[in-house]
C-alpha cells in the first residue's frame, strides 16, 4: 500500500498568514493527489484534485502543487473560516485509497 | 446537486451486526463506483470498501475483509454496508462516498453515520 506522510499534524497561525502543509508519498504517484477540508462534525470536502486543480467554487487562496512523491498545500492568506483539518489523499492506487494523517489548522 | 443521504448506525455489542445505507441523488448512480470511508473518534480518515459501478467487483481494507460486505442496488440508487462480527475498534463515523469516475477518488461524501461497538 502507498503511505502518505503529512506534516505538520497541527499548526496555529494568524488571520492573513500563509499556511503550508506537505504530504510525502512512499512511492512515485505522479500527480494523483487530492486535498480535502474537514470542519468539526462535518464530512470532508474536496478542495483540490490532481495535485493542483481547484474545485469549482473553492476560493483561489487555496493552492496545491507537486508531483512524484512530494506535494504541497498552501493557504495564501488564512481566513477565520479556514479553521479545519486538512487531509491529502493518494489515488495512484485507488485500492486502497490512502489518506495522510491530517493537519489541524487553528487560529493564533 | 449531488446528495448522499445515509441511514443506519447506532450502538451494537461486540460480535454484533449492523447495516448502513446510503441513498444517492443528483448524479447517474449506476455509472459511478462507490466507497465507504470511516473515521474513528478523534482520528483520521480510513478507506473501508469500494464497489464498482456495475457490482462486478468489490474491494476491502484488510481490517474489515471477511466481516464487512459492500453492495448496491442501482434500481434504487442505494449503497449498503453490512457489518458483521463487529469489534470495538470498528467504532467510527462511516461515510458513504461517491467516486469521481469508475475507480478513482472520492469527490462527494454523505453526512456520516456513527457506529459504536460497546458492551
Amino acid at each position: 500500500d502507498i503511505q502518505m506522510t503529512q506534516s505538520p499534524s497541527s499548526l496555529s497561525a494568524s488571520v492573513g498568514d500563509r499556511v503550508t502543509i506537505t504530504c510525502r508519498a512512499s512511492q512515485d504517484i505522479r500527480k494523483y493527489v487530492n486535498w480535502y477540508q474537514q470542519k468539526p462534525g462535518k464530512a470532508p470536502k474536496l478542495l483540490i484534485s490532481h495535485s493542483s486543480e481547484l474545485e469549482t467554487g473553492v476560493p483561489s487562496r487555496f493552492i496545491g502543487s507537486g508531483s512524484g512523491t512530494d506535494f504541497t498545500f498552501t493557504i495564501t492568506s488564512l481566513q477565520p473560516e479556514d479553521v479545519a483539518t486538512y487531509y491529502c489523499l493518494q489515488y495512484e492506487d485507488s485500492v486502497p485509497l490512502t489518506f495522510g494523517g491530517g493537519t489541524k489548522v487553528e487560529l493564533k | 446537486q449531488v446528495q448522499l443521504v445515509q441511514s443506519g448506525g447506532g450502538v451494537v455489542q461486540p460480535g454484533g451486526s449492523l447495516r448502513l445505507s446510503c441513498e444517492a441523488s443528483g448524479f447517474l448512480f449506476s455509472s459511478h463506483g462507490m466507497h465507504w470511508v470511516r473515521q474513528a473518534p478523534g482520528k483520521g480518515l480510513e478507506w473501508v470498501a469500494f464497489i464498482r459501478f456495475d457490482e462486478s467487483d468489490h474491494f476491502y481494507a484488510d481490517s474489515v475483509k471477511g466481516r464487512f460486505t459492500i453492495s448496491r442496488d442501482n434500481s434504487k440508487n442505494t449503497l449498503h454496508l453490512d457489518m458483521n462480527s463487529l469489534r470495538p475498534e470498528d467504532t467510527a463515523v462511516y461515510y458513504c462516498a461517491k467516486d469521481w469516475a469508475r475507480l478513482s477518488y472520492v469527490d462527494y461524501w454523505g453526512q456520516g453515520s456513527l457506529v459504536t461497538v460497546s458492551s
